[in-house]
């Protein structure tokens, strides 16, 4: 019950298109839902988050969107850039598991 | 504003040893997270630390401990390493909030036993 399902395990997107990668968890109790973005040999680093109360968030080219009945949510990237080439893991907690369940992580490539 | 921060940054060790290895925490930030990140996976939670006591555990031994300071900075002590026990170590600090919690990591420290 505390696993989050993600995929693609791997991607490869042409500049300017956009990269989607899909998630779904089990447990009803997680009501908070983060993006990571690592680059190798580096820690995660926060990209962009959600709460179950709105079913999508946007910063700059990134967008989450969140079906709450589903229990699935998913990570849009816009005009795709090489600079966006990384392992994208979802992840998820709440307030009777604080510790972030994560993904398996999807590898995306941006072809230039 | 200094992130999360985490030292060494690379450490070799052998078979059987013993290793620390330290983190501090965002300004602000009173918890501390513990992660191991095998090679191509994600992290998996090792313990959860808050007012200076482990607070949550995930599936690892008891070779796997921990300690908070009164400052909230924390160490994570591994004894009779394991060649398995090779991966990143990551640390992530947060407020402790009523429900899910945003985390920061660390860069991580590259733990390689030989």
């Amino acid at each position: 019950q505390q696993q989050v399902k993600q995929s693609p395990q791997s991607l490869i997107v042409q500049k300017g298109g956009i990269s989607i990668i899909n998630c779904a968890y089990e447990n009803t109790a997680f009501d908070y839902f983060p993006w990571y973005q690592q680059f190798p040999g580096k820690g995660p680093a926060l990209l962009i988050a959600i709460r179950p109360d709105v079913s999508e968030k946007k910063e700059g080219r990134f967008t989450i969107s969140f079906n709450k009945s589903a229990k699935q949510f998913s990570l849009h990237i816009m005009d795709s850039q090489p600079g966006d080439s990384a392992t994208y893991f979802c992840a998820a907690n709440g307030t009777g598991r604080r510790a972030l369940t994560f993904g398996s992580g999807t590898r995306l490539q941006v072809q230039p | 504003d200094a992130g999360v921060t985490q030292s060494p940054t690379h450490l070799i060790k052998t078979r059987g040893q013993q290793v620390t290895l330290r983190c501090s925490p965002k300004s602000g930030h009173d918890t501390v997270s513990w992660y191991q990140q095998a090679l191509g996976q994600g992290p998996q939670f090792i313990f959860q630390y808050y007012e200076e006591e482990e607070r949550q555990r995930g599936n690892f031994p008891d070779r796997f401990s921990g300690h908070q300071f009164p400052n909230y900075s924390s160490e994570l002590n591994v004894n009779a390493l394991l060649l398995g026990d090779s991966a990143l170590y990551l640390c992530a600090s947060s407020y402790r909030t009523g429900g899910g919690e945003t985390q920061y990591f660390g860069p991580g420290t590259r733990l390689l036993v030989l």
